[in-house]
């Protein structure tokens, strides 16, 4: 399977926990995008890659929130100490440099109680 | 905040029918994207349109974009069940990210 893919797909944790989200890109894609999805909304972004670097961070991600993607392979997107107001979808996507289409995971699910 | 805003919010339609969903945004793009959306599940890309075209086709969907309005209109014809989803717009600004809206829900009835 050439798609991107992502784990875990289901995550509930307790308030205060700390939770790690892992995306594995599409392997010729130079581009990873982090989005956050809530019920009935559509996707709010939260950062980008561009290989490994880091290009752009959404005020929405606050400094609990850390994304990396070392070697500009997988990445991975870690949220300290949890809040309620974190559950939410997370979604990776890859694209290549030219962004015509993003190719998006399954998505990560957060419930945080 | 979000770029685009989808109307209606939700769509309910008899197999068969068409269904339009509408897009407005607020800045100028580069291209305008629409996505679909099954519940639970990642999003799919279904069609792009650049800011200097006014129509494009793609099996039974069709777009228009309207830049003078700031809007597009994303056209499915004889729907089917399985067109039952939600429906995103979402506008490329700088060439860097994609800004996506609230979408549309959209329920096909057989």
């Amino acid at each position: 399977d050439t798609g991107v893919s992502q784990d875990p797909r289901h995550k509930i944790t307790k308030r205060g926990q700390n939770v790690t989200f892992r995306c594995d890109p599409i392997s010729e894609h130079n581009r990873l995008y982090w989005y956050r999805q809530t019920l009935g909304q559509g996707p709010e972004f939260l950062t980008y890659f561009q290989n490994e670097a880091q290009l752009e961070k959404s005020r929405l991600l606050s400094d609990r929130f850390s994304a990396e993607r070392p070697k500009g392979s997988f990445s991975t997107l870690e949220i300290q100490r949890t809040e309620q107001g974190d559950s939410a979808m997370y979604l990776c996507a890859s694209s290549s440099n030219s962004l015509r289409e993003l190719f998006f995971g399954e998505g990560s699910r957060l419930t945080v109680l | 905040s979000q770029q685009g805003e989808e109307d209606p919010q939700a769509l309910s339609i008899q197999e068969g029918e068409n269904a339009t969903m509408n897009c407005s945004y607020k800045t100028s793009i580069n291209n305008l994207q629409w996505y679909r959306q099954n519940s639970g599940r990642g999003l799919v890309h279904l069609i792009l349109i650049r800011s200097n075209e006014r129509e494009k086709h793609s099996g039974r969907l069709r777009v228009t974009l309207d830049t003078s309005k700031k809007s597009s209109s994303l056209l499915i014809t004889a729907s089917r069940a399985a067109d039952t989803a939600s429906y995103f717009c979402a506008t490329d600004v700088y060439g860097n990210k994609l800004v996506f809206g609230a979408g549309t829900i959209l329920r096909v009835k057989s």
